[in-house]
């Protein structure tokens, strides 16, 4: 139950993109399509982005996308906002009813 | 909206025990799986147990096993943490959290409770 590897941060001025990769092993972001992104605001509850590598729960921007290549899965916003400024975790399915979270990126907005 | 409030956090010596629970309310508790996730101080999220909604699945991270023990009440729509042993290093914030269903996820969280494990 390794943590799954995210830069320590990314930052991006408004209105341009990032891209935050997580990378895991073929037992879990390689194996399952339980891939999910969190968005954190220090203090508050963390919220859901996407869910099943690609989708997003309804009332999220379609700026936050999500994808897969193999053990490594990636979050990209578009358009960057100051609001998106927070810390984001991967999340992903590893087996046997257990999950494993990424180390946590910092998304700074310039 | 889905309402998690946890409870039962505080400070407490290494070696003993502390028991979380959640308050559910706003959906029907008794048909969801849940979570419970922590977060040390400066670090990322860990995630530490899941308990099916009948009881009958339950699982925990290797780094809290033996030690900590989910339970769930569905009569009083409340989710447990029994924290045994309990060592500096567990000091967090626990968060528990609302199992999206068939999607091996989390939808909800709670606003977290902290405890503090120091002599």
């Amino acid at each position: 139950q390794s943590a799954l590897t995210q830069p320590r941060s990314v930052s991006g001025s408004p209105g341009q993109s990032v891209a935050i990769s997580c990378t895991g092993t073929s037992s879990d972001v390689g194996f399952y399509n339980y891939v999910s992104w969190y968005q954190h605001h220090p203090g508050k509850a963390p919220k859901l982005m996407i869910y099943d590598v690609t989708k997003r729960p309804s009332g999220v921007p379609d700026r936050f996308s999500g994808s897969k290549s193999g053990s490594t899965a990636s979050l990209t916003i578009s358009g960057l906002q100051a609001e998106d400024e927070a810390d984001y975790y991967c999340y992903s399915y590893a087996g046997s009813n257990t999950w494993v979270f990424g180390g946590g990126t910092e998304l700074t907005v310039l | 909206q889905v309402q998690l409030v946890e409870s039962g956090g505080g400070v407490v010596q290494p070696g003993r025990s502390l028991r979380l629970s959640c308050a559910a309310s706003k959906f029907t508790f008794r048909t969801y799986a849940m979570h419970w996730v922590r977060q040390a101080p400066g670090k990322g999220l860990e995630w530490l147990a899941f308990i099916s909604w009948d009881a009958i699945h339950k699982s925990t991270a290797d780094s809290v096993k033996g030690r900590f023990t989910v339970s769930r009440d569905n009569s009083r729509n409340t989710l447990s943490l029994q924290m045994d042993s309990l060592r500096t290093e567990d000091t967090a914030v626990y968060y528990c959290a609302r199992d999206f269903s068939e999607k091996y996820t989390i939808d909800y969280w709670g606003q977290g409770t902290l405890v503090t494990v120091s002599s």
